[in-house]
């Protein structure tokens, strides 16, 4: 399977409950970003952690990585309807350049 | 600051015509990357240039996509004598350094649709 798998691949849940999803990766990596998409639109970026660091937070979001596993988690907490999107992690080496991406968590809030 | 612009946003080709996609990175970003995504599944790295440099091509088909980023104006992704198999959104990305180090900053990319 690909570098950077998203787990799971879809969550459903209502407005005001935490919502969390994992990733898993298979190579070294200098740093893991976790991305945006809302349907049919652009990627947004949301947080990067490298290998280095243990644990991000940026607002209501919250990332975790363990290199000893390599995988990561996004925690959304207190989750609103406009949270509803694709989530995707996505990978760099060490070589740097591109960027790899898994398959993304399709997440829902209900109002 | 303007983001990273694409155009056109949608694009329809018939099977066996050219399409051309244009990026503009943010300014002052000399690193460009292009990515193809399917319905329903993540992003795939196609390549990645610098100013008048191909740096790295390898997840580019080696037939009918070329990609260059010149002095002046915008990347171009070129797809020639296109079939079904290449609709899709095609995302650019930019960075001010190597991507390994800091985030790449994205379009809101080109649909394109071969009938």
């Amino acid at each position: 399977s690909q570098q950077g798998e998203e787990d799971p691949q879809a969550l459903s849940i209502q407005e005001g409950e935490n919502a969390t999803m994992n990733c898993s990766y298979k190579t070294s990596i200098n740093n893991l970003q976790w991305y945006r998409q809302n349907s049919g639109r652009g990627l947004v970026h949301l947080i990067l952690i490298r290998s280095n660091e243990r644990e991000k937070h940026s607002g209501r979001l919250r990332v975790t990585l363990d290199t000893s596993k390599k995988s990561s988690s996004l925690l959304i907490t207190a989750s609103r309807a406009a949270d509803t999107a694709s989530y995707f992690c996505a990978t760099a080496t060490n070589a740097g350049n591109m960027l790899t991406f898994g398959g993304g968590t399709r997440l829902m809030v209900k109002p | 600051n303007a983001g990273v612009m694409q155009n056109p946003r949608h694009l329809v080709r018939r099977r066996g015509q050219e399409a051309r996609l244009r990026c503009s990175p943010m300014k002052g970003h000399s690193h460009v990357y292009w990515y193809r995504q399917l319905p329903e599944e993540g992003l795939k790295f196609m390549v990645y240039l610098q100013k008048e440099n191909i740096i790295d091509e390898s997840g580019m088909p080696k037939e009918r996509f070329s990609a260059e980023f010149p002095k002046e104006g915008p990347s171009i992704l070129r797809i020639q004598q296109v079939v079904r198999g290449d609709s899709a959104a095609y995302f650019c990305a930019s960075s001010p350094q190597l991507a390994g180090y800091n985030e790449q900053f994205f379009g809101p990319g080109t649909r394109l649709t071969v009938l």
